[in-house]
């Protein structure tokens, strides 16, 4: 009964590296978002995909970048890390729209 | 645009006092309406929802919140508190496209 599994956990990394953080359902939900949160900001959604095949922008898109690899996966990617992105990181996944939510446990992402 | 702003980032009670957590937004259509809440190291999960009918929703866990229309609020309840409810707790409303704007969240600490 797995849910949202998100990897890595933890991650650290030096200014201008790059890297992706893997997210993968198996709810067989049709949507699926990126969000990041920050103190005292809530969370705010980067990017989204609606279903299998479409991805949308959200809030604060700049900086990164995603695949809907197949109606399980939806991988988020940093191509140039900025201690601006040292953050948590969590996915979530969905039937329809926004009725109910369904999240990982998140990555912790620091970037020096 | 809507938004939500959540009074209180940081809530002391103590154990088997009422808990009241504040939410208010702005929306411009009818919204939906959510709480969620984080334990620590966890995703968040939902507690409770409003979308059509009866404004006072009732979620898991014991607590229910109401949707004030005239006053623009969805303010989250929880008659005695445990100490199990030591979590941060989100307020958020969809707005006109669908997409969930979260509010910056409230700590709740529970006092022996």
């Amino acid at each position: 009964n797995a849910g949202v599994t998100q990897t890595p956990k933890f991650q650290v990394l030096k200014t201008g590296q790059s890297m992706t953080l893997q997210c993968a359902q198996d709810m067989n939900h049709n949507s699926m978002y990126w969000y990041r949160q920050d103190p005292g900001m809530g969370l705010r959604l980067i990017y989204y995909s609606a279903s299998e095949g479409t991805t949308d922008k959200g809030e604060v898109p700049n900086g990164y970048n995603v695949s809907r690899l197949n109606k399980r996966e939806f991988s988020l990617r940093l191509e140039s890390a900025a201690p601006s992105q040292t953050s948590v990181y969590f996915c979530a996944s969905s039937d329809r729209g926004y009725v109910k939510l369904f999240f990982g446990s998140g990555t912790q992402l620091s970037v020096l | 645009a809507q938004s939500v702003t959540q009074l209180g980032s940081h809530v002391s009670v103590s154990e088997g006092a009422l808990v009241l957590l504040r939410c208010n937004y702005s929306s411009s259509v009818p919204p939906y309406l959510f709480w969620y809440v984080q334990y620590p190291n966890q995703g968040l999960q939902l507690l409770l929802k409003y979308t059509t009918g009866a404004t006072l929703v009732k979620g898991i866990n014991g607590f229910e919140a109401e949707f004030k229309k005239s006053e623009t609020s969805f303010h989250l309840t929880k008659p005695s508190a445990h100490m199990s409810d030591a979590a941060e707790y989100f307020c958020a409303v969809t707005d006109s496209w669908g997409k969930l704007q979260f509010g910056a969240g409230t700590q709740v600490v529970v006092t022996p």
